[in-house]
């Protein structure tokens, strides 16, 4: 069974600090891994998906990176703002099922 | 706008009462998820289908339900049988977007047993 884990749990950091958020599977066999956020009572936005075969993906300030054989993700969020602040969760696909980690909630103090 | 809708956005239930919570897509996806959340917990699957008329338990299925009669909806019903259901509910499709699989959510259901 994929296990999935974030760390760490949660995180503050001031505002302009560059963020990094930490990924681990158990199963290296997965089709991609997608990360999203979640504002407090609502649903998930995706923000990047990495296939198996990439290495990273870019979009504006953030940047995830994938190494499959050792089992690890991390997004790289680049100078913060209040409004990053949210729960950063990563999800991988293998067997046909997304399996999730805890999340990580990330507050950007101004 | 392609996406996917939950309905209701909140949603109240009696003890002994089943009640089915809506999920709809647009995205022409195959595959369909149910997942619950918990305070300060992370995401347990529920169901999930892979194709119409067919689904398969998740991790947490006692006590649920579910059908997929057509490929766009993808209803989850809470029975009785679930103890606890007072929770946060997502439900998700996954399918092919710009090269890759992608799985996109909705805006979630909120249940309370009242």
């Amino acid at each position: 069974k994929q296990e999935v884990t974030q760390i760490p749990a949660a995180l503050s950091v001031p505002e302009g600090e560059n963020l990094v958020l930490n990924c681990s599977f158990t199963d290296s066999a997965i089709y991609n891994l997608q990360w999203f956020r979640q504002d407090p009572g609502k649903g998930l936005t995706s923000l990047l998906l990495i296939q198996s075969s990439q290495r990273e993906q870019t979009s504006g300030r953030l940047n995830a990176s994938l190494d499959k054989s050792s089992g690890r993700s991390t997004l790289y969020i680049a100078a913060s703002q209040p409004g990053d602040s949210a729960t950063y969760l990563c999800a991988v696909i293998n067997d046909y099922k997304l399996s999730f980690g805890a999340g990580t909630t990330v507050t950007v103090r101004a | 706008d392609g996406g996917i809708t939950q309905s209701p956005k909140y949603l109240f239930r009696k003890e002994g009462q089943n009640v089915t919570l809506s999920c709809e897509q647009n995205l022409n996806h195959d595959a369909m998820y149910w997942y619950r959340q918990d305070p300060g917990q992370g995401l347990r699957l529920i169901y999930y289908s892979q194709i119409v008329n067919d689904f398969q338990k998740g991790d947490i299925a006692e006590g649920y339900s579910v059908s997929r009669e057509k490929k766009e909806s993808f209803p989850l019903t809470v029975t009785s049988a679930q103890k606890n259901p007072t929770a946060f509910y997502l439900c998700a499709s996954e399918g092919l977007q710009g090269g890759g699989t992608e799985a996109f959510f909705g805006q979630g259901t909120r249940l309370t047993v009242v």
